[in-house]
């Protein structure tokens, strides 16, 4: 029982580097997230995807990309790395976008920009 | 947008007694949904419990409950009978009926002392 697979869990990047963070759910959930947590604080949403090929932005979207060609997947893409992004990056999914249902999380990456 | 606060950075409690872990938040919405998850040392992000705004009844699950508190805008988490395993960093999460996010607080560290 998978549920949402994140890798790597960890990753040192240098400053202008490029990388994509795999995120693969085996719920067939309809909903999928990446939130970025910051040491000492809550997770920030930076992007969303209600369905294969539909997504959209959260709080904090600058600085990276998302696709969403299946229901599986949904990668997460930095393009110019910067030390602001240094952070642990958690990928979540949900059934549907019903409010009373829960989202399953991935273990994280934590991601590095040195 | 919704905020959600968690004024207590750390909380302690003796093994077997209970503590209670505070929230509030600030929507202008009436019908929503209320979450605790719990993030030990693994990273990983588990549901603790979850209330629909529109029920009276404060939910529970096993040694775990809310008070729950609308007009106040209030949620907070009383852990029972406490355990080393509950040590923790415990968040509270709100998403409206008609959005697609969750909005978490800055979290709550929990320590068990044995």
């Amino acid at each position: 029982n998978a549920g949402v697979t994140q890798t790597p869990k960890f990753r040192i990047l240098k400053i202008g580097q490029s990388m994509t963070l795999q995120c693969t759910q085996d719920m067939n959930h309809n909903y999928m997230y990446w939130y970025r947590q910051d040491p000492g604080m809550g997770l920030k949403l930076i992007y969303y995807s209600v369905g294969a090929g539909i997504t959209d932005k959260g709080e904090v979207p600058n600085g990276y990309n998302v696709s969403r060609s299946t229901t599986e997947d949904f990668p997460l893409r930095l393009e110019l790395a910067a030390p602001s992004q240094t952070s642990v990056y958690f990928c979540a999914s949900s059934y549907s976008g019903g409010s009373n249902q829960p989202q399953h999380f991935g273990d994280g990456t934590r991601l590095s920009i040195l | 947008a919704q905020t959600v606060t968690q004024s207590q950075p750390e909380m302690s409690v003796q093994e077997a007694e209970t503590v209670t872990l505070s929230c509030t938040y600030d929507t202008s919405e009436s019908d929503y949904y209320l979450f605790w998850y719990k993030q030990p040392p693994s990273r990983q992000m588990i549901l603790v419990i979850r209330q629909e705004a529109y029920k009276q009844q404060n939910a529970t699950e096993n040694r775990f409950s809310v008070n729950f508190q609308k007009a106040a805008k209030s949620f907070s988490l009383k852990i029972s009978d406490s355990q080393l395993g509950d040590a923790a960093m415990y968040f509270c999460a709100y998403r409206g009926n008609t959005g697609n996010q969750f909005y978490f607080g800055t979290g709550t560290s929990l320590t068990v002392i044995p």
